[in-house]
């Protein structure tokens, strides 16, 4: 089956630098990408990695290892307005995505 | 501004009610999505539309049914349905369904309980 494995929820303080995890198993690879979700809100692009490495963009920088099924992606200077939910998704070999449940980020002051 | 809007935003509906979801999208677009998303579980595609025609159906019940009048709009027709529904629906847009993968573009959902 196919499956991709966030945690469900992690807590941070502001000014601070975290780093969510995904690691994915699917029948294929075609890129991965981050979606953040404020509560009551629209799930919005962050990010899309196809190719190994670090794609930095401001604080955020997404990360990819494909040999290893694992991303992570990585906030500094957390602010406040960073305390979202942030999806994982990975496109498998039939250009279907498959969505993470999600990893919900808790700032504290 | 996302671009893609979706009405309404909470709706609350008893289990014989008929009722519509609405999404619209001003992007040009020519891909739409349905998704139902359940707490603390990933996003499930339920309905795909590409140039208006319906290319995925996840095995989604018949109390579901979707219509896709033109590329920029999408509806979602409810009937009959059950508690284990209540859930947030999403509507997305991308440039099309294609062989490539697509960054899709997300409304902000219908907040929906079945009672």
């Amino acid at each position: 089956g196919q499956n991709i494995d966030q945690p469900t929820e992690m807590t941070a303080t502001e000014g601070a630098i975290v780093q969510i995890n995904c690691t994915y198993q699917t029948s294929g690879f075609n890129g991965l990408f981050w979606y953040q979700q404020h509560a009551g809100e629209a799930p919005t692009f962050l990010s899309y990695n196809v190719l190994d490495g670090l794609e930095e963009k401001g604080r955020f920088s997404s990360f990819l290892s494909r040999s290893k099924g694992y991303s992570y992606l990585l906030l500094k200077e957390l602010q406040m307005k960073d305390s979202a939910s942030y999806l994982c998704a990975v496109t498998d070999s039939n250009y279907q995505l498959i969505w993470g449940a999600g990893t919900k980020l808790i700032i504290k002051p | 501004e996302t671009g893609v809007t979706q009405t309404p935003r909470h709706l609350v509906m008893g289990m014989t009610n008929k009722k519509s979801l609405k999404c619209e999208q001003h992007l040009g677009h020519n891909a739409m999505y349905w998704y139902k998303q359940s707490a603390k579980k990933p996003l499930e595609l339920m309905f795909v539309y590409n140039f208006k025609e319906q290319t995925e159906n996840n095995s989604v019940p018949s109390r579901f049914s979707p219509e896709c009048p033109n590329s920029s709009h999408l509806f979602l027709h409810l009937h009959t349905l059950q508690p284990e529904d209540s859930a947030l629906y999403l509507c997305a847009s991308s440039q099309e369904w294609s062989g490539r993968p697509e960054t899709q573009y997300f409304g902000p959902g219908t907040r929906l309980l079945v009672l």
